[in-house]
């Protein structure tokens, strides 16, 4: 059974950094591509990018390009999702979900249960 | 920004039939990228329901069901039950943000 367990909640000040994981269990890790998604309070879902992790490639929001850095550690099968320069608009749960492919048109499953990163000074 | 708009909220008694709207545009929808649904409970992560328009994972009831046609997709629940109460977002691609984009959302409340 395909799982994904993210991090716990994070409390950041403004102006800093925070570096989610999430650990996937029960397939081959690398025959997956890795998408981050968050979701503010009540508002809808927002895609950030993806991250292939067979190769270590790479494609991120435009929104997000200058502040959004993924990685993967492949031997832990764990991906992370790090986020610079935080300001109160950045609180969200912030989801992984995985993707069989990275064209087009793909779809996200399965999901972790999120993780809750509150800015705040 | 592009986006896919859904109704802020649908209901029906138990038993009846819904369905959910989701608007794109020609950059998205339209260009006839695959739209996917996802149910979401409150705490919770989304989980995947409807993909590549109209197909149903494993596990996923047969009262819902999914269709496509131009710039829109529909989600419909047939047989409407009260564990069916939660929030349902349409996705897709956008090749004018080169990126996945999802619908605003829907809340699904059972009388």
């Amino acid at each position: 059974q395909v799982q994904i367990v993210q991090s716990g909640a994070e409390v950041k000040k403004p102006g800093a950094s925070v570096k989610v994981s999430c650990k996937t269990s029960g397939y081959t890790f690398t025959n997956y591509a890795i998408h981050w998604v968050r979701q503010a309070p009540g508002q809808r879902l927002e895609w950030m990018g993806w991250i292939n992790v067979g190769n270590g490639n790479t494609k991120y929001s435009q929104k997000f390009q200058d502040r959004v850095t993924f990685t993967k550690d492949t031997s832990a099968t764990t991906a992370y999702m790090g986020l610079s320069t935080l300001t109160s608009e950045d609180t969200a749960v912030y989801y992984c979900t995985a993707s069989m492919t990275t064209f087009p048109g793909t779809w996200f499953d399965p999901w972790g249960q999120g993780t809750l990163v509150t800015v705040s000074s | 920004q592009s986006v896919l708009t859904q109704p802020p909220s649908v209901s029906g008694a138990p038993g009846q039939r819904v369905t959910i709207s989701c608007t794109g545009s020609s950059s998205n929808v339209g260009a006839g990228y695959d739209v996917n649904w996802y149910q979401q409970f409150p705490g919770r992560g989304p989980k995947l329901l409807i993909y590549i328009d109209s197909n149903r994972p494993s596990g996923v009831p047969d009262r819902f069901s999914g269709s496509k046609s131009g710039t829109s997709a529909s989600l419909a629940i047939t047989g409407l039950q009260a564990e069916d109460e939660a929030d349902y977002y349409c996705q897709s691609y956008d090749n004018t943000l080169n990126g996945y984009v999802f619908g605003t959302g829907t809340k699904v409340t059972v009388l």
